[in-house]
This record gives structure tokens, C-alpha cells and sequence, in this order.
């Protein structure tokens, strides 16, 4: 059983477009993560959720939108993509946001040609 | 605001040698948590070792250990007898406890040769 899984794990799309990715957490846990990891393999957060709620907002476009139908369940939506969001992108949880050890999910390689 | 730093971009170890690699942060906080994660091809992100600043021991796993000096700010993780599987992008990490991200170091790519 994966621990946190992410759908799709590649997603190549033209610019402009409409995209999401979907993540999920079989670990009961409370918080969940959306990190960015750039083509110098620089590791960034985005998001953070805490029950359903945002508890961290990094400074992202608005263009991307996280979503958490419920406290398993973290979404990123991304709307008219451009080139420069071309990176690979995971989603993590923990037990809490205080919590010491965070599981990662396989991440999701976007290219935006 | 914190940062963590890793001036090592490649580093190289025999097979069956020892390595260290450096980390440095930047943090006014006196409790908190440093990591170290490792990326092997497989982009997956493992956590190898995981140290409490309120801990003067250093942490230890298996053949994975660090360094770790609080008055200086360093974070070294010495990985000993390396294997070839040990080759991997490993960060260096602190956790912010206010949301609990992680803020990441750049990275270091270590190859091991055979």
C-alpha cells in the first residue's frame, strides 16, 4: 500500500492549459503539503493544509489553486499554464504541522510545452 | 529567516569509503529539527536521518550519522563503508515548526564509484 500517492506521475500539456494533480494519504494524517521542485532540483514548499484548512500559502501565483475535499485528499489545480511551471511536483503529509517526520509521495513530472 | 545552505553541489566516494557532507542553516530559533533526505533517480524523497537541536547527541542510522554543532550552525551527515545504492541527490533540510514546512538546502549529487 503507497503511503501517499499522486496522480498522474507525468502529465506533459500545452501552455495555456488547465491541469490538476491529485494526492492522497492512507496515513490518517492531518497535514498535507504541496512542494515544487524546480529544474535545479530546488526544493520549495507552495501549500500547507491542516485539517481541510490552509495553514501555509508560500508566494505562488494564484493561478494555482490547492484544493482538500477532505483531510486525505490534497489537489492542485493549476490554470493556464505557462512554460516556467514546467517542474516536478510532490504532495506530502505528516501527522500535524508540528509533526517531525514527513512522508513524500513519488512526485508528479509537469512539462508544459 | 531561515536558510539552509549546502555548498557542495557533487561530491564523489569510492565504494566502501566515507563521506561527509556539509550543511550549514540560519535559524534565530533555539528548538527546531534538521534532516537529511535522499533523492535516488526514482525521484522518491527518503528521509535518511533526522536531528533535535535540543539533542547534544548526535543521530545515528546504521551506516548514516551526523554532525552536528549548534553554536556553529552545521549539520554534516558522514555516511561510512558507501554503496553503490547510497548514490543520490541528498538535501539537507530544516523544519519550521510555525505550518511544518520544510525548508531545503540546495542539494548535493553524490556518485559513488565502484
Amino acid at each position: 500500500d503507497t503511503a501517499v500517492s499522486q496522480t498522474p506521475k507525468y502529465l506533459v500539456t500545452q501552455m495555456g492549459n488547465d491541469k490538476s494533480i491529485k494526492c492522497e494519504q492512507n496515513l490518517g494524517h492531518d497535514t498535507m503539503y504541496w512542494y515544487k521542485q524546480d529544474s535545479k532540483k530546488f526544493l520549495k514548499i507552495m501549500f500547507s493544509y491542516n485539517n481541510k484548512e490552509l495553514i501555509i500559502n508560500e508566494t505562488v501565483p494564484n493561478r494555482f489553486s490547492p484544493k482538500s475535499p477532505d483531510k486525505a485528499h490534497l489537489n492542485l489545480h493549476i490554470n493556464s499554464l505557462e512554460l516556467g511551471d514546467s517542474a516536478v511536483y510532490f504532495c506530502a503529509s505528516s501527522q500535524d504541522s508540528t509533526n517531525t517526520e514527513a512522508f513524500f509521495g513519488q512526485g508528479t513530472r509537469l512539462t508544459v510545452v | 529567516a531561515q536558510t539552509v545552505t549546502q555548498s557542495q553541489p557533487e561530491m564523489s566516494v569510492q565504494e566502501a569509503e566515507t563521506v561527509t557532507l556539509s550543511c550549514t542553516y540560519d535559524t534565530s530559533e533555539s528548538d527546531y529539527y534538521l534532516f537529511w533526505y535522499k533523492q535516488p533517480p526514482s525521484r522518491q524523497m527518503i528521509l535518511v536521518i533526522r536531528q533535535e537541536a535540543y539533542k547534544q547527541q548526535n543521530a545515528t542510522e546504521n551506516r548514516f550519522s551526523v554532525n552536528f554543532q549548534k553554536a556553529a550552525k552545521s549539520f554534516s551527515l558522514k555516511i561510512s563503508d558507501s554503496q553503490l545504492g547510497d548514490a543520490a541527490m541528498y538535501f539537507c533540510a530544516y523544519l519550521y515548526n510555525q505550518g511544518g514546512k520544510l525548508i531545503f538546502g540546495q542539494g548535493t549529487e553524490l556518485s559513488v564509484k565502484p
